[in-house]
């Protein structure tokens, strides 16, 4: 019983346009979201992240949107570059009590920018 | 720092063969974390610790062990090598202190294959 959902195991997008990936989750004592980024033989490293009090965090390039009563979420990236080709994993946890210190990761989504 | 690392990066196992994985963080977090991932899915939390001389299982925990007698080495064992074990392992850490703190640190991994 998967608990996030990342329902797009691929995605093409053309350098410069908007990447928009999505990720669903059903468990509703998750109210923190992450986002990692995964290369090829690497282990993941943070992307972002974004608490239930809010509903948008951006950094830079990168923005999550967070819709609670949809229980979505995505990440955008705009202008997608060559160098955001990776696997994009989405990651959920309760802030506080039992299980707060595990995340739940989504499946995953393959990013290819094209040049 | 060094982060997170795991040794060995590859490593072929014989059915019913037993080894070790370490790994170490030199970041004194107190949290850390063994995943798999297994192609096309996301990371399989397999055992985890909060502290020096404290471990509990995850999700999918049969066929390994733990210890952790330093805030920095937690090692996995694989005791009996099966087939199904074929995978790569990801050691994480994470510092638990209040606000933004779910973010795990991840090694570059480990990949076991069982024959």
């Amino acid at each position: 019983d998967q608990q996030v959902k990342q329902n797009s195991p691929s995605l093409s997008v053309q350098e410069g346009r908007i990447s928009i990936l999505n990720c669903d989750y059903t468990n509703s004592m998750f109210d923190y979201f992450l986002w990692y980024k995964k290369y090829p033989a690497e282990g993941p490293t943070f992307l972002i992240s974004i608490s239930s009090i809010k509903d948008k965090n951006e950094d830079g390039r990168f923005t999550v949107f967070l819709n609670k009563s949809a229980k979505h979420l995505s990440l955008h990236i705009v202008p997608s570059q060559p160098g955001d080709s990776a696997v994009y994993f989405c990651a959920a946890s309760p802030s506080s009590g039992a299980g707060s210190y595990q995340l739940t990761f989504g499946k995953g989504t393959k990013l290819s920018v094209i040049p | 720092n060094a982060g997170v690392t795991q040794t060995p990066k590859f490593r072929i196992l014989k059915i019913g063969q037993s080894m070790t994985l370490q790994c170490t963080q030199d970041m004194n977090h107190n949290y850390m974390y063994w995943y798999r991932q297994d192609p096309g899915m996301g990371l399989k939390l397999i055992y985890y610790s909060v502290g020096a001389g404290i471990t509990d299982k995850g999700e999918v925990p049969n066929g390994y062990n733990v210890s952790r007698s330093t805030t920095e080495d937690f090692p996995l064992r694989l005791e009996l090598a099966a087939p199904s074990q074929t995978s790569v392992y990801f050691c994480a850490s994470r510092l638990h202190t209040s606000g933004r703190t779910h973010e795990q640190f991840f090694g570059p991994g480990t990949r076991l294959t069982v024959l």
